[in-house]
């Protein structure tokens, strides 16, 4: 199965500092690739996926890159916001789409 | 717009007793999940289902039991709760073959 390493936290940055989050996987073939964020209290959702080598996937300011030579999908934004402040999770899909292996998560704090 | 709903949101249960999750979506998806989420563990499949009638076991399906009778409908069962089930507890559904999960707000469930 896929298996996924992802930056140790926590992260504490100020604001309109420059984020970058490390991730890196294992898989068979070449999966999807998504980073989910989970705000405080809430449940995950999709910030950005990428589906092939050499997509840029982006939302919010947030920007991701299938790099399929390094096995990475390293998350970036240039300018964080104190309600950037959450985890953040990488996740190959398996085989079909259907199974989501997350990382460990990474917990972002922004201080103005 | 409801997307994912899960019941309950809080619950203490004593050792050894047994409840039920429910898990709600009304997005028409085929595949349903559900995680478990503990401190540095990141999310956990426990079990999933890729269309009614089918269940499948995830990473860590020990001492639960799941049901997909409707398509919109996930059931997660406690037989004999313990202490070691203590965690948050995460449905997620998906159209099938996307990788894009949509999650519930989760369920705060401790074993005492």
């Amino acid at each position: 199965g896929n298996s996924v390493t992802q930056m140790e936290g926590p992260v504490t940055l100020s604001e309109e500092a420059f984020l970058t989050i490390n991730c890196t996987y294992t898989a068979t073939g070449y999966p999807s690739l998504f980073w989910y964020v989970q705000y405080p209290g809430e449940g995950l959702q999709l910030l950005l996926k990428a589906t092939k080598a050499d997509d840029k996937g982006s939302n919010k300011g947030f920007e991701a890159t299938y790099r399929k030579e390094t096995t990475s999908f390293h998350l970036e934004k240039g300018s964080v916001q104190v309600s950037d402040s959450a985890v953040y999770f990488c996740a190959p899909a398996g085989a079909g789409s259907y199974q989501l292996t997350f990382g460990k998560g990474t917990k972002l704090s922004v201080i103005p | 717009n409801a997307g994912v709903t899960q019941t309950p949101k809080f619950r203490v249960l004593k050792t050894g007793q047994s409840m039920t999750l429910l898990c709600a979506q009304d997005m028409n998806h085929e595949y349903m999940y559900w995680y478990r989420q503990d401190p540095g563990m990141g999310l956990r499949l426990i079990h999933y289902s890729v269309g009614e009638g089918t269940t499948a076991k995830g990473e860590v399906p020990d001492g639960y039991n799941v049901s997909r009778l409707k398509k919109q409908n996930f059931l997660l069962g406690l037989e004999s709760a313990a202490p070691s089930q203590t965690s948050v507890y995460f449905c997620a559904s998906s159209r099938s073959g996307s990788g894009e999960a949509f999650f519930g707000q989760g369920t705060r469930l401790t074993v005492v």
